[in-house]
C-alpha cells in the first residue's frame, strides 16, 4: 500500500541555518510528490511538486526538494531559514484508489520551530 | 489558482447537534475533499466526491455524511456531534487539467463540540 513517512516529528533550527526535512514514500509507479506548508492559523499551501523530469525542483519561499528514486525520498531543503518559516510541513504522494480516482496520501507532518 | 472557501472559521456546537460545514470552490472542478486535522495525526480523509451527487468514503467516514448537490459546493454533515469530533476541518479541491493531484485548501473550520 502507498504510504508517506516523515521521520522527524519536530525540528528546531536557528534563524539563518540550513534546513532539510525528510520524506520517504512507498509507491509502485513513478510518484507525484508534493510538499505543503501550514503556517500557524492558516490553511495548507502548496510549496512545490514533482511530476517528472529534473529531480531537483524549486518552490515558493526559497524552498527546493530533490527526488531520489533509489532512496524513495523527496527531502525538502532551504539554505537559510527565516523566522517566518516556522510552520507545519507536510509531504504527500499522489495515488489512485480502486475506482481509479486521484487522491493524496499524506505524511504526518514535521513541525518546524525557528530560534532567533 | 483554485479558490476554496469554507463557511465558518470557528464553530462551537453542543453534543448531539446536527452540524453542517460548507465548502465552495470557484473553478467548476469535479473533485472535492473533506479532511480532519488533529495534532500528531496529520490529515485524515473523511469523504471525497468526484462529481455531483457522487461520494466516496475516505479513511474515517464514521459519524459523518456529505452532500454534493451542485458542483461548486460540498457539505460535510455531522448527524449528531460528539466531543471526539472536535477538530480542524479542511476542505480541498484539486487544480484543473494537468494538475489533478494538486489540492487547494480552504482556510479550515475549527469545530469545538462541548
Amino acid at each position: 500500500a502507498q504510504s508517506v513517512t516523515q521521520p522527524d516529528i519536530h525540528i528546531t533550527v536557528s534563524e539563518g541555518a540550513s534546513l532539510e526535512l525528510r520524506c520517504n514514500y512507498s509507491y509502485g509507479a513513478t510518484p507525484y510528490l508534493f510538499w505543503y506548508v501550514q503556517s500557524p492559523g492558516q490553511g495548507l499551501q502548496l510549496l512545490l511538486k514533482y511530476f517528472s523530469g529534473d529531480t531537483l525542483v524549486q518552490g515558493i519561499k526559497g524552498f527546493e526538494a530533490e527526488f531520489k528514486r533509489s532512496q524513495s525520498s523527496f527531502n525538502l531543503r532551504k539554505p537559510s531559514v527565516h523566522w517566518s518559516d516556522a510552520a507545519e510541513y507536510f509531504c504527500a504522494v499522489g495515488a489512485r484508489n480502486a475506482g481509479n480516482n486521484r487522491k493524496l496520501i499524506w505524511g504526518l507532518g514535521t513541525s518546524l520551530a525557528v530560534n532567533p | 489558482d483554485v479558490k476554496v472557501t469554507q463557511s465558518s472559521r470557528y464553530l462551537v456546537k453542543r453534543t448531539g447537534e446536527k452540524v453542517f460545514l460548507e465548502c465552495v470552490q470557484d473553478m467548476d472542478h469535479e473533485n472535492m475533499f473533506w479532511y480532519r486535522q488533529d495534532p500528531g495525526l496529520g490529515l485524515r480523509l473523511i469523504y471525497f466526491s468526484y462529481d455531483v451527487k457522487m461520494k466516496e468514503k475516505g479513511d474515517i467516514p464514521e459519524g459523518y455524511s456529505v452532500s454534493r448537490e451542485k458542483k461548486e459546493r460540498f457539505s460535510l454533515i455531522l448527524e449528531s456531534a460528539s466531543t471526539n469530533q472536535t477538530s480542524m476541518y479542511l476542505c480541498a479541491s484539486p487544480g484543473g487539467q494537468g494538475a489533478e493531484y494538486e489540492q487547494y485548501f480552504g482556510p479550515g473550520t475549527r469545530l469545538t463540540v462541548t
